[in-house]
Order: structure tokens, then C-alpha cells, then sequence
């Protein structure tokens, strides 16, 4: 049973508007949520955390919302860019122990000019 | 510095076969985990050692998954009698106490 669902497996934007990712959860027990980013060939990399007990938490261009009663978080990235294309993983830290990751399937981003 | 490698990149086994997976956390780091990304996927938690002690191993699939850190740093991940089932990529990731994880690159296994 999926505990991190990103149910929509592409996404296409283009340069300069908003890209939005979202991201949805079933367990209330989950400490810290995460994105990380993938381009091909290359592991996953850190991107924005936000803790459960806040709504929003902001770098540069990105911002992650976290809505607690919806289950919902949600990436904003503005505005994109071409390089921003690659695979997006919402990510989710239980309460206790230390730090295993749940994933979500994923998001492909293509950002076209 | 230098960051998480893993070797071999890619790995091509003969079902039955054994493989050995090979993890060079970052230096000094305690923390490290692997995973298992089927295609298609997010990585799904594989085991996570503190040091050199494995403290959870519960996302094994199988018995015939096993993994070690002798000295607290290199850890190898093995798996005996590969099935095509096993065919994902393995990722390991380090991470200094706990905080952020830094992944390697990943070794791509397809058994034929």
C-alpha cells in the first residue's frame, strides 16, 4: 500500500510560468517531507524539505506548501526553467527512528521554451 | 569533495547468478541506507546502517539479499541466486547523523 502518491506522472511547462508538483500522503505520522530531483543516470538530489509542523518553507525559486489536513504537499517552482527538466520525487521521514525515506513514484517535469 | 560512488555502474547477471553491489558513502558519514528502484518507481528502503551495525534490514525482499559495512564505511550489497525480479537499479545514500541523504549514481541490475 502506497504511503506517498504522486499521481501524476508528467507534467510539461513552459519556460518562465510556474511549474506545480503535487503530492499526497496517508500516514499523519510522517515527520518531514521532502523533494528530490533526478536527471538521468545521476541519483536523486536534495532539493526542499518542510517539517510537519509548517505550512510553507521557501528557497529561491522554490517553495513547498503543506497542507496537513488534505494529506496534500505540494513544489512550486517560478519561475521554470529548461533546466529544471527531470524527474521530481516527493519524499516522506516517519516519526521516530532515523530518516528512512518513502518515495512517491515520481514526476517527470519537461520545461519547453 | 567527493561524493557517494557506487560500482559497478551496471551489472548484467545470469539468473542463478550471485552479484556483489559496492557503496563508498561520503568520509565521515554515519548514516548509510540502500534502495531498490524498480522501473518507473520511486526507490523503496532496502537497509540502513548506523556505523558499521545494521539496524533495520526489514525492506529485504528476500533471504537472499544480504548486507554488510565491516568498518563503517564501504558496504556492500549482495544478492545470491538472482531472479528477474531482482533487475532495478540500487541506490545507496550517506548521510552525516541522520540529515540530509546524499545518493550515489546508482548501479543498474538486469538479470536475463
Amino acid at each position: 500500500d502506497q504511503q506517498v502518491k504522486q499521481n501524476s506522472p508528467s507534467l510539461s511547462v513552459q519556460e518562465g510560468r510556474i511549474s506545480i508538483l503535487n503530492c499526497d500522503y496517508t500516514n499523519s505520522m510522517f515527520d518531514y517531507f521532502l523533494w528530490y530531483k533526478k536527471y538521468p543516470a545521476e541519483g536523486p538530489t536534495f532539493l526542499i524539505s518542510i517539517s510537519s509542523i509548517k505550512d510553507k518553507n521557501e528557497d529561491g525559486r522554490f517553495t513547498v506548501f503543506l497542507n496537513k489536513s488534505a494529506k496534500h504537499l505540494s513544489l512550486h517552482i517560478v519561475p521554470s526553467q529548461p533546466g529544471d527538466s527531470a524527474v521530481y520525487f516527493c519524499a516522506a521521514i516517519p516519526s521516530g527512528g532515523y530518516n528512512k525515506l518513502i518515495f512517491g513514484a515520481g514526476t517527470r517535469l519537461a520545461v519547453h521554451p | 569533495g567527493a561524493g557517494v560512488s557506487q560500482s559497478p555502474r551496471y551489472k548484467v547477471a545470469k539468473r542463478g547468478q550471485d552479484v556483489a553491489l559496492r557503496c563508498d558513502p561520503i568520509s565521515g558519514h554515519v548514516s548509510l541506507f540502500w534502495y531498490q528502484q524498480a522501473l518507473g518507481q520511486g526507490p523503496e528502503f532496502l537497509t540502513y546502517f548506523q556505523n558499521e551495525a545494521q539496524l533495520d534490514k526489514s525492506g529485504l525482499p528476500s533471504d537472499r539479499f544480504f548486507a554488510e559495512r565491516p568498518e563503517g564505511s564501504v558496504s556492500t550489497l549482495k544478492i545470491q541466486r538472482t531472479q528477474q525480479e531482482d533487475s532495478a537499479v540500487y541506490l545507496c545514500a550517506s548521510s552525516l547523523a541522520g540529515d540530509t541523504q546524499y545518493f550515489g549514481p546508482g548501479t543498474r541490475l538486469t538479470v536475463l
